[in-house]
C-alpha cells in the first residue's frame, strides 16, 4: 500500500488559516487521497478526499500537488473545536474499501 | 439519522470472560469494517464485511476473537476468552458501496478494559 507522510504535530492560533501537510511520493494513478480528522474521544471523521484537481466542502480544501506526490489540507479559520489528530490516507479506487491509518498530525489551537 | 450506534459503550470485565461488541450500521450501508486503537498500535483494521460476508479478516489478531454480521442491520464482535492486551477503544465504521470513494462512518466506539 502506498505510504503517507504527516508531521507528528503542529500548532496553529484560533481563526487563522491551518496548512496541514502530506507527503505521499508512492502514490499511484488510482489513488485517491482522502482525510479524517478524530476528535478527542470521538471516532475519526470523514472531512475531505480527492483525485488531482483541488477541493472545497463546507469543513475544508484540499489542495493537489501537479505531481499528486503531496497534499494540503486547508482549514480556513482553525477553531478550538478543529483540535484533534488528522490522518491522510490512500485509496486505491481499484482495490477494495481498506483504510489503513498511519499516525497521523494532532493540531493544537491555541486560543 | 442516528449514525452508527454502538453498544456497550464501556465494559469492564475480568480476564478470561467472553465480551461481545455490538454494532448497527447506518440503514442502507453495505459495508461495515471494525477498527481497534490503542496507544501503542494506533488505529487498525480488524475485519470488514460486504453485503453481509466477511470479505478480509487478515487484521483479526487470533482465534479468540470473531465476527459475525447475522443481517444488514447489525454485527458483533466477540473476543473469547479475553486477555488484558485486549484493551482498547473498538470501532465500528459503516460505508454505502464498498468502494475506495465511499465515506467511512464511524461509531462513538466501546471502550473495553479487561482486568
Amino acid at each position: 500500500d502506498a505510504k503517507t507522510t504527516q508531521p507528528n504535530s503542529m500548532e496553529s492560533n484560533e481563526e487563522e488559516p491551518v496548512h496541514l501537510p502530506c507527503n505521499h511520493s508512492t502514490i499511484s494513478g488510482t489513488d485517491y487521497i482522502h482525510w479524517y480528522r478524530q476528535l478527542p474521544s470521538q471516532g475519526p471523521e470523514y472531512v475531505i478526499h480527492g483525485l488531482t484537481s483541488n477541493v472545497n466542502n463546507r469543513m475544508a480544501s484540499l489542495a493537489i500537488a501537479e505531481d499528486r506526490k503531496s497534499s494540503t489540507l486547508i482549514l480556513h479559520r482553525a477553531t478550538l473545536r478543529d483540535a484533534a489528530v488528522y490522518y491522510c490516507i490512500l485509496r486505491d479506487r481499484g482495490r477494495d474499501d481498506k483504510i489503513i491509518f498511519g499516525k497521523g498530525t494532532r493540531l493544537h489551537i491555541l486560543p | 439519522d442516528a449514525g452508527v450506534i454502538q453498544s456497550p459503550r464501556h465494559e469492564v470485565t475480568e480476564m478470561g470472560q467472553e465480551v461481545t461488541l455490538r454494532c448497527k450500521p447506518i440503514s442502507g450501508h453495505n459495508s461495515l469494517f471494525w477498527y481497534r486503537q490503542t496507544m501503542m498500535r494506533g488505529l487498525e483494521l480488524l475485519i470488514y464485511f460486504n453485503n453481509n460476508v466477511p470479505i478480509d479478516d487478515s487484521g483479526m489478531p487470533e482465534d479468540r476473537f470473531s465476527a459475525k454480521m447475522p443481517n444488514a442491520s447489525f454485527s458483533t464482535l466477540k473476543i473469547q476468552p479475553s486477555e488484558p492486551r485486549d484493551s482498547a477503544v473498538y470501532f465500528c465504521a459503516s460505508s454505502l458501496a464498498g468502494l475506495a470513494s465511499d465515506t467511512q462512518y464511524f461509531g462513538p466506539g466501546t471502550r473495553l478494559t479487561v482486568l
